[in-house]
């Protein structure tokens, strides 16, 4: 069974600091590894998609990267602002199971001006 | 503007009550999702849907009932058989799985249901 985990759980920064967020799972046969932003009491945004075949996407500050042997992923902000203040969610989609997608829990990021 | 509706907003629901939250896509995608957000974790697929007429239970379908008779609608029934209904609900669309393995997922703004 396909396990998603997001550390850390909580994270808070000063603007301005490069960051990571890391996102592991367990079952490597995955067709791709999504990152979404979800802002409190909204739907989810997504920002990356990695294909199972790609290391890495990026957009603007964000770069995301793809290591399937060892079941990782990682989402890189930088120069962090306030305005990137959000949860970060990782979801992978299985290889078998059509379009669903398996979600970790998220991490909770606080940029401070 | 082309995207996902969502509605109501707020929804509450009375013990022994039935509720439906409504999903609407203007995007023409095929497959359409239902998950369910408790606070401070992550998604939990209730039921998907990958072609008109046609749903799957997800990893939760418990207590819950879905129905697609139109592409662009999937709506939600909440029923009173689902004990912890209380939670933020999420519906999704993609382009049907298998035509691309890179595409992305689109959600709604999401419904708060609370039972009072």
């Amino acid at each position: 069974k396909q396990e998603v985990t997001q550390i850390p759980a909580a994270l808070s920064v000063p603007e301005g600091e490069n960051l990571v967020l890391n996102c592991s799972f367990t079952d490597s046969a995955i067709y791709n590894l999504q990152w979404f932003r979800q802002d409190p009491g909204k739907g989810l945004t997504s920002l990356l998609l990695i294909q199972s075949s790609q290391r890495e996407q990026t957009s603007g500050r964000l770069n995301a990267s793809l290591d399937k042997s060892s079941g990782r992923s990682t989402l890189y902000i930088a120069a962090s602002q306030p305005g990137d203040s959000a949860t970060y969610l990782c979801a992978v989609r299985r290889n078998n199971q059509g379009g669903k997608l398996i979600f970790g829990q998220g991490t909770e990021l606080s940029v401070k001006p | 503007d082309g995207g996902i509706t969502q509605s109501p907003k707020y929804l509450f629901r009375k013990e022994g009550q039935n509720v439906t939250l409504s999903c609407e896509q203007n995007l023409n995608h095929d497959a359409m999702y239902w998950y369910r957000q408790d606070p401070g974790q992550g998604l939990r697929l209730i039921y998907y849907s990958q072609i008109v007429n046609d749903f799957q239970k997800g990893d939760i379908a418990e207590g819950y009932s879905v129905s697609r008779e139109k592409k662009e609608s999937f709506p939600l029934t909440v029923t009173s058989a689902q004990k912890n209904p209380t939670a933020f609900y999420l519906c999704a669309s993609s382009i049907r799985p298998g035509v691309s393995s890179g595409n992305t997922i689109y959600f709604g703004e999401g419904s708060w249901l609370t039972v009072v």
